[in-house]
């Protein structure tokens, strides 16, 4: 059963660093094709794709954030990890991990979390 | 980026309605193409992959149809449990990009 579950401060003040662990389980970054991909919706808003992040390393990340986002995977703790730089209200959000099929489809997700950005 | 565009941006509905939403891409994206169902404070579910392949567990009332730029969801019957907000995504291209949703009412 593949599960994927987000941890990471609920509060973060502005200008400040996000760093969200995305924790995997039923499956590995290691298998051949994985992949996961961090999604977030602001309130009453649409999705919006972050980033991906495959089995080989290979890292594709959102244009408009590219400058401010890093994902890496951690194969040993079978985590994937989303750090976002100077930090702005308008990043408030609910943040989600979620396996990639194919890459094509986002086939299960995180439960999500929410973050703030307030001072 | 590729543009997906939905419509409506909301629907109202009875039980036992038969309902279509649409998404329309702003370039041809093939069949790399989803429809997924959001519920309030809940994540996302996935119900249709590759524009019209069911996704295991998702009931049959829902299908998928389309290809290239235009691309249809439609519910035959919908019970109580579908009313939810929808949205479509492409994955033809980086970054991935989803439509700004339908809002599925009850009537």
């Amino acid at each position: 059963q593949i599960a994927l579950k987000e941890s990471g401060p609920t509060l973060v003040k502005p200008r400040q660093t996000l760093t969200l662990t995305c924790t995997l389980s039923g499956f590995s970054l290691t298998t051949t094709g994985a992949g996961v991909g961090w999604i977030r919706q602001a309130p009453g808003k649409a999705l919006e794709c972050l980033a991906l992040i495959y089995w080989d390393g290979d890292l594709r990340s959102s244009p408009s954030l590219s400058n401010r986002l890093t994902v890496t995977k951690d194969t040993s703790k079978n985590q994937v990890v989303l750090t976002m730089t100077e930090m702005d209200p308008v990043d408030t959000a609910t943040y989600y991990c979620a396996n990639i099929r194919g890459g094509a489809a986002f086939d299960v997700w995180g439960q999500g979390t929410m973050v703030t950005v307030s001072s | 980026d590729i543009q997906m565009t939905q419509s409506p941006s909301s629907v109202s509905a009875s039980v036992g309605d038969r309902v279509t939403i649409t998404c329309r891409a702003s370039q041809g994206v093939r069949n790399w193409f989803a429809w997924y169902q959001q519920k309030p404070g809940k994540a996302p579910r996935l119900l249709i992959y590759g524009a019209s392949t069911l996704e295991s567990g998702v009931p049959s009332r829902f299908s998928g149809s389309g290809s290239g730029t235009d691309f249809t969801l439609t519910i035959s019957s919908l019970q109580p449990e579908d009313f939810a907000t929808y949205y479509c995504q492409q994955a033809y291209s980086f970054p991935l990009t989803f439509g700004q949703g339908t809002r599925l009412d009850i009537k």
